[in-house]
């Protein structure tokens, strides 16, 4: 089955610094890519969309100066949290799809990011 | 805007018994309904899904689901539970837009399985 992966799998850092997460899908080419945040005992909830080559589609409420996501090639998607304080800490999950809107996504492992 | 619910927080089967997870959801055109599987560690399994058709899907690891649209319902039934089935349990709804499929997620049950 289709593969994605995400690294790092867990990062803890400084408030006030940048962490950037990949997420990459091994083994297919993914037209659409999505990030997720998700709270501890909490659902998922989706941060933005991208598509390779143009800029990421933002839900609402979410900064996008804040979460940068660069969607640079068919296979790779980053998020980068600028600034990040303790808040910021959560659970980051990526899924990539290859297909149209009705097709599967494949999601990623996630990133557990920990702010001090 | 549409919206899934997963009444059941936690819900704990013996291993053997039946399972049944409820999902409700709220969309105002006919749904795309997913059920995925979250165990620690890996990321979100797709269980089944449905479009259309058949109101009565299949999908892996012996699950099964029910899409009942008089009853806005969407739930996961699996007739013999086995010990690794103890994880937590997504059902989400998805929309067809320009920008594409995108999920939105229920709260998610916990499943725990007494030996």
């Amino acid at each position: 089955g289709a593969v994605v992966s995400q690294h790092p799998s867990r990062v803890i850092c400084k408030s006030g610094t940048s962490v950037k997460i990949e997420c990459r899908s091994l083994d297919f080419q993914a037209t659409t890519m999505f990030w997720y945040r998700q709270f501890p005992k909490q659902s998922l909830m989706l941060m933005a969309t991208s598509n390779e080559g143009s800029k990421a589609t933002y839900e609402q409420g979410v900064e996008k100066d804040k979460f940068l996501i660069n969607h640079a090639s068919l296979t790779l998607s980053t998020l980068t949290v600028t600034s990040a304080h303790p808040e910021d800490s959560s659970f980051y999950i990526c899924s990539a799809r290859f297909g149209g809107p009705a097709d599967e996504q494949f999601f990623g492992p996630g990133t557990r990011l920990t702010v001090l | 805007a549409q919206s899934v619910t997963q009444p059941d927080i936690h819900i704990t089967v013996s291993e053997g018994a039946s399972l049944e997870l409820r999902c409700n959801y709220s969309y105002g055109a006919t749904p795309y309904l997913f059920w995925y599987v979250q165990s620690p560690g890996q990321g979100l399994q797709l269980l089944l899904k449905y479009f259309s058709g058949d109101t009565l899907v299949q999908g892996i690891k012996g699950f099964e689901a029910e899409f009942k649209r008089s009853q806005s319902s969407f739930n996961l039934r699996k007739p013999s539970v086995h010990w690794s089935d103890a994880a937590e349990y997504f059902c989400a709804v998805g929309t067809v837009k320009a920008a594409g499929n995108k999920l939105t997620f229920g709260g998610g049950t916990r499943v725990l399985v007494k030996p």
